[in-house]
């Protein structure tokens, strides 16, 4: 089976860095995706990693260790557009999302 | 390069109904995951089409059918429609069929099942 864990809300500030974990579970493993939905929209895709280590994309950054079932997405110089959820999902046939991480960007 | 569309965006139906949502995918993509997303959740995987066939199938019952055509749209079936079916529903393409490959979301259709 497979199991995803991300936590339900979290809130920062605006211009501050925020790191939104996810832990799995999986049997066979091809890789991670973070999507980024706003409320009542698609999600949207944001990274993908297969490989150990960080990918830097302008202000996101997606981290993976496969041995330990981990990655986080970080967002750097936080802006009031961010506030969305945040899904990571385990890149197998099909994508198994996690439920999502809700984040509140306040002034 | 045209993105993923979906069609209706809003749809409101009583319980037994039945309902067909429609999706076109992004240009040059052949495959086509289904997904219900209900309030608060991840979406849930329904189904794949590939090619036009069936290429895996989520924990749906039988009354949740799709078809995919040459031009790769797809469609969803659901019949007997019940109050949980009340959800989010998304299409996404992707190049190919294996998890590897980025999916690419439409902007769903919101049903309400009264």
């Amino acid at each position: 089976g497979q199991n995803i864990d991300q936590p339900t809300e979290m809130t920062a500030t605006e211009g501050a860095i925020v790191q939104i974990n996810c832990t799995y579970q999986t049997s066979g493993f091809n890789g991670l995706f973070w999507y980024q939905q706003h409320a009542g929209e698609a999600p949207t895709f944001l990274s993908y990693n297969v490989l150990d280590g960080l990918e830097e994309k302008g202000r996101f950054s997606s981290f993976l260790s496969r041995s330990k079932g981990y990655s986080y997405l970080l967002l750097k110089e936080l802006q009031m557009k961010d506030s969305a959820s945040y899904l990571c999902a385990t890149g197998n046939t099909p994508l198994v999302f996690g439920k999502g991480t809700r984040l509140s960007v306040i002034a | 390069e045209t993105g993923v569309t979906q069609s209706p965006t809003h749809l409101i139906k009583t319980r037994g109904q039945q309902v067909t949502l429609r999706c076109s995918s992004q240009s040059g993509h052949n495959t086509v995951s289904w997904y219900q997303q209900a309030l608060g959740q991840g979406p849930q995987f329904i189904f794949q089409y590939y090619r036009e066939e069936e290429n895996g199938r989520g924990n749906f019952p039988p009354r949740f059918s799709g078809l995919q055509f040459p031009n790769y749209s797809s469609e969803l079936n659901v019949n007997a429609l019940e109050l949980d079916d009340s959800a989010l529903y998304l299409c996404a393409s992707s190049l190919d069929p294996t998890g590897t490959d980025t999916q690419y979301f439409g902007p769903g259709t919101r049903l309400t099942v009264l």
